[in-house]
C-alpha cells in the first residue's frame, strides 16, 4: 500500500519558533498533498492543498504568511509554522493522492506531527 | 448545514453487536465517499471506500443514498478491536480534497 512518513512525530517549541514539518510519500509520486489539523476531540480540518511546482491552495481562514507550504518533490511537501504560539499548538497530519489509486480522491495519510507551543 | 455530519457518540455497545453509523453531506454533487478509522492520537486510516452500489468487506458494509445525502456504516459482530473513531469524508466542491466529519466515537466491551 502507499506509505506516507511524517517527521517530525512530535515537537515542543517556544512560543514566537518557527517549526518545519516534512510530509514524505515512500513508495509512489504524490503530485498533491494536503495539510490538515486536529484539534483535541475535533474533526480534520483541512489547511491547504499542496501542489508539486506550484503555490499552494489555502483554505479560508488560514494565513498563508503563517503556514507555510512547499512542495518541491513528487515525493516531498513541508509545512513551517512560523512564530508559532499556544494556540498553534495541534495534531498535524499530511496525507497524500496516489496517482496510481482506483479511487481519484483516496488519500494516504502520515503518522502526524503533535506540536506544543509552550 | 455542516457539509458534513456525523452523530458524535459514543456509542457503546457489547462484543457481537451489530452497530451503524451515518453520515449527512449537504454538496449534492459530490462523488467521492470514504470511511476512515482513527485511533486515539494517531492519524485515520482509510477502512473503505463507499460505492453507489453499496459495498461490503468482510464485518464491515457501506451505503450511500444520493437522494437523502447520507452514507452508512455497518459493523456486524462487533470486536474488542473496533473500538476508535469512525470518520465519514466526502470530497469538497472543488472535488480536490476531502473534506470530514468530527467522527463517531465506538467502544466495544466484554
Amino acid at each position: 500500500g502507499a506509505v506516507v512518513s511524517q517527521h517530525p512525530s512530535r515537537v515542543i517549541c517556544k512560543s514566537g519558533t518557527s517549526v518545519k514539518i516534512e510530509c514524505r510519500s515512500l513508495d509512489f509520486q504524490a503530485t498533491t498533498m494536503f495539510w490538515y489539523r486536529q484539534f483535541p476531540k475535533q474533526s480534520l480540518m483541512l489547511m491547504a492543498t499542496s501542489n508539486e511546482g506550484s503555490k499552494a491552495t489555502y483554505e479560508q481562514g488560514v494565513e498563508k504568511d503563517k503556514f507555510l507550504i512547499n512542495h518541491a518533490s513528487l515525493t516531498l511537501s513541508t509545512l513551517t509554522v512560523t512564530s508559532a504560539h499556544p494556540e498553534d499548538s495541534s495534531f498535524y497530519i499530511c496525507s497524500a493522492r496516489s496517482q496510481t489509486s482506483a479511487s481519484y480522491n483516496e488519500q494516504f495519510f502520515g503518522p502526524g506531527t503533535r506540536l506544543t507551543v509552550l | 448545514r455542516k457539509e458534513v455530519e456525523q452523530d458524535p457518540g459514543p456509542f457503546n455497545v457489547p462484543e457481537g453487536a451489530t452497530v451503524a453509523f451515518n453520515c449527512t453531506y449537504s454538496n449534492s454533487a459530490s462523488q467521492s465517499f470514504f470511511w476512515y478509522r482513527q485511533d486515539c492520537r494517531k492519524e485515520p486510516k482509510l477502512l473503505m471506500s463507499v460505492y453507489s452500489s453499496g459495498n461490503e468487506d468482510g464485518r464491515f458494509t457501506a451505503q450511500l443514498n444520493r437522494a437523502s445525502q447520507y452514507i452508512s456504516l455497518l459493523i456486524r459482530d462487533s470486536k474488542l478491536s473496533d473500538s476508535a473513531t469512525y470518520l465519514c469524508a466526502v470530497n469538497n466542491q472543488a472535488g480536490t480534497a476531502l473534506i470530514f466529519g468530527k467522527g463517531t466515537t465506538l467502544s466495544v466491551s466484554s
